[in-house]
């Protein structure tokens, strides 16, 4: 059992926003960056988010994120059918030193 | 950023296995680094790291004692030592490079291998 909370689902039509939460708690996303990783199935996970809100070079600037208290939350507007993936929020845990991550969010573009 | 896993296999239960990844394109004395790993259908978790000298090392408490992590800034080379495998070690092995040298509880894995699949049953 995944220790940050996500909806196992989420969908959208071509064009639409959707946003993924994740939820967590004041040893982790309370207390460090929340970080976001997307994978195409069958691909390696690739980074999308850092620092709760900050893309690395090549995201397109409709993926956003944003944190607040012990929880973080993805969104991405503009849908397109290339966004089709697994979306995974993770972050540092103070009390379990280490890394944690999300169950994991499966975005169906409709 | 090139990173590639090897040593992946099938392997019984109890048994140890090697996992290497090969890394090019950056300083790699400068960086640390780490493994994570799915299992079949299953969501990314989070196994080791170690900082870029391979002075300080981290593990999940489901792999504590039975895995160990190294680095060779020399070769460029990432190991993971696996001991005492269990079949809930089943899993695509990722080697993914973290963004700092040190202080990693502040960094990301920015780039990640393509994995390695090992398999522990009877």
């Amino acid at each position: 059992q995944a220790v940050l909370t996500q909806p196992p689902s989420a969908s959208g039509t071509p064009g639409q926003r959707v946003d993924v939460s994740c939820s967590g708690s004041g040893s982790n996303i309370g207390s460090n960056a929340a970080n976001w990783y997307q994978q195409v199935p069958g691909t390696a996970p690739k980074l999308l988010m850092y620092d709760n809100n900050q893309r690395p070079s090549g995201v397109p600037d409709r993926f956003s994120g944003s944190k607040s208290g012990t929880s973080a939350s993805l969104a991405i507007s503009g849908l397109q059918s290339e966004d089709e993936a697994d979306y995974y929020c993770a972050t540092w845990d103070d009390s379990l030193n280490g890394w944690v991550f999300g169950g994991g969010t499966k975005l169906t573009v409709l | 950023v090139q990173l590639v896993e090897s040593g992946g296999g099938f392997i019984q239960p109890g048994g140890s296995l090697r996992l290497s990844c090969a890394a090019s394109g950056f300083s790699f004395n400068n960086y640390a680094m780490s493994w994570v790993r799915q299992a079949p259908g299953k969501g990314l978790e989070w196994v080791s790291a170690i900082s870029a000298s391979g002075g300080d090392t981290y593990f999940a408490d489901s792999v504590k004692g039975r895995f160990t992590i190294s680095k060779d800034n020399f070769k460029k080379m990432l190991y993971l030592q696996m001991n005492s495998l269990r079949a809930d070690d089943t899993a695509v092995y990722y080697c993914a490079k973290i963004n700092r040298a040190t202080t990693v509880s502040w960094g990301v894995f920015d780039y990640w291998g393509q994995g390695t699949l090992v398999t522990v049953s009877s």
